[in-house]
C-alpha cells in the first residue's frame, strides 16, 4: 500500500511552453501533498505543501505564479510549470501524507523536465 | 533554518563489509529523522524514521540512531550487497504545524562485488 504515481516520468519541452505534471496517490487518501525539485547531485528541496482543497504553501524563493499547483483532490495534485526556461529543467518529485507528521511521506518516482 | 548535512559524499566498499553513513542537523527541534533511498533517476524509497523521542530504529540489515542534543544520526548498513548501491538521503523533519522535511545531499554508496 501507500504507492504514489507521477505522470508523465519525462517530458521535453520547448521554451515559453507550460508543461503540467500530475502526483496521484493511488491506494489512500493524502490529506497533504508535497511538490520537491532536485538538481543533479543536489538535494531535495521543497517548493511548496498543498492540502487538499485550499491554496498551497510556497517555500521561500519559489515563485508561486509560476509554478501553479492545484490540489484538486484527496488524491490528485498538480504542479504546472508555465512559460517553462532551460533553468527550469530539474527533476520535479511529489510526496503525499495521508497522516501528516505521523508516518513518513510517501513519495513518487519523479518528474525529469528537459526545457530546450 | 534547518541546514543537513550528510559525509561521506561518496562511498565505496566490497561487498560484506559493514558501513556507517552520516548525518547531522543544526536545529534540534525536529519532530523526526528519516533515511531514504534513491536509486538513480528514480523516486526515494522510505528506509526507515525515527521519532524524536526514539534513539534507533532498526529494519533488517539496516539500523539508524538519533542523538538529538547533539545533532547526529547515522545509518548503520551490515553486510552489505551490491543491490545496497544507491543514495542514501537523511531528512529531518519539523514540528509545529509545518512538518517539512529538510534533505541532506546524500551519500552515493558503491558496494562492489
Amino acid at each position: 500500500g501507500a504507492v504514489v504515481s507521477q505522470h508523465p516520468s519525462w517530458v521535453i519541452c520547448k521554451s515559453g511552453t507550460s508543461v503540467k505534471i500530475e502526483c496521484r496517490s493511488l491506494d489512500f487518501q493524502a490529506t497533504t501533498m508535497f511538490w520537491y525539485r532536485q538538481f543533479p547531485k543536489q538535494s531535495l528541496m521543497l517548493m511548496a505543501t498543498s492540502n487538499e482543497g485550499s491554496k498551497a504553501t510556497y517555500e521561500q524563493g519559489v515563485e508561486k505564479d509560476k509554478f501553479l499547483i492545484n490540489h484538486a483532490s484527496l488524491t490528485l495534485s498538480t504542479l504546472t510549470v508555465t512559460s517553462a526556461h532551460p533553468e527550469d529543467s530539474s527533476f520535479y518529485i511529489c510526496s503525499a501524507s495521508r497522516d501528516r507528521g505521523r508516518e513518513t511521506q510517501y513519495f513518487g518516482p519523479g518528474t525529469r523536465l528537459l526545457v530546450l | 533554518k534547518q541546514e543537513v548535512t550528510q559525509i561521506p559524499a561518496a562511498l565505496s566498499v566490497p561487498e560484506g563489509e559493514n558501513l556507517v553513513l552520516n548525518c547531522s542537523f543544526t536545529d534540534s527541534a525536529i519532530y523526526n529523522l528519516q533515511w531514504f533511498r534513491q536509486d538513480p533517476g528514480k523516486g526515494l524509497t522510505s528506509l526507515l524514521l525515527i521519532q524524536s523521542s526514539q534513539r534507533e530504529q532498526t529494519s533488517g540489515r539496516l539500523n539508524a540512531s538519533l542523538d538529538k542534543s547533539s545533532g547526529r544520526s547515522t545509518l548503520y548498513i551490515a553486510a552489505s550487497q551490491p543491490g545496497d548501491s544507491a543514495t542514501y538521503l537523511c531528512a529531518a523533519e519539523e514540528g509545529g504545524s509545518n512538518y517539512k522535511l529538510t534533505f541532506g545531499k546524500g551519500t552515493l554508496l558503491t558496494v562492489n562485488p
